[in-house]
């Protein structure tokens, strides 16, 4: 699985939109981007996935560029509830595939 | 309808013990994956089934480590022997076919060995 680079922690008011980086420059053709968090004390949570377009549902909008080297993850209305850790993953198209989950990047909603 | 349920939600052992996590799959899901979170770390891969088949257990940490699926349906993490570095919260995530879909997690067992 392609490793990816997210930074540890951010910061966001309430209300703004937060915007989330992941690095995954060694990304092959046969893998896709995932999103997803993980809340403090639960499992974590999917929230959105793409392979080369931008995605967007009523959780998120995921944002890749077109070398595929790197994506945004974008909560247009941060509230409080979505303080937690957010993990940018690779994982293969075909076959059953196990998350390779980094360190997450830390995002911390302010009031 | 309902999610992936994992029990004990707590569960304190005394190094030594065994002990076993149960894990209830959101029904008909075909796939089901182990994990384990060490405090402040990302969840890491210990097993995977698909039905009753374990078809990867790459990741399980050592031969104490024992999980199965008879009937493809529920499946039980079992650790033999605990020792203090098995503390931690394990996951359990099924997925409907587990061809690159999305994984649902139940909320984890806490295990302390103390």
């Amino acid at each position: 699985d392609a490793k990816t680079t997210q930074p540890t922690s951010m910061d966001c008011a309430e209300g703004r939109a937060a915007n989330l980086p992941c690095n995954h420059s060694t990304i092959s053709g046969n893998e896709y981007v995932y999103w997803y968090r993980q809340i403090h004390s639960q499992g974590p949570q999917y929230i959105i996935h793409g392979l080369k377009n931008n995605e967007t549902n009523e959780m998120a909008s995921l944002i890749i560029t077109e070398d595929r080297k790197s994506s945004t993850l974008i909560l247009p209305h941060a509230t409080l509830r979505d303080t937690a850790v957010y993990y940018c993953i690779m994982t293969i198209i075909q076959g059953a595939q196990k998350l390779v989950f980094g360190q997450g990047t830390r995002l911390t909603i302010n009031p | 309808g309902a999610g992936v349920s994992q029990s004990p939600r707590y569960k304190v052992a005394k190094r030594g013990q065994d002990v076993a996590l149960r894990c209830d799959p959101i029904s008909g899901h075909v796939s089901l994956f182990w994990y384990q979170q060490a405090l402040g770390q990302g969840p890491e891969f210990l097993t995977y089934f698909q039905n009753e088949a374990q078809l990867d257990k790459s990741g399980l940490p050592s031969d104490r480590f024992f999980a199965e699926r008879p009937e493809g349906s529920v499946s039980t993490l079992k650790i033999q022997r605990t020792q203090q570095e098995d503390s931690a919260v394990y996951l359990c995530a099924s997925s409907f076919t587990g061809m690159a879909e999305t994984q649902y997690f139940g909320p984890g067992t806490r295990l302390l060995v103390l």
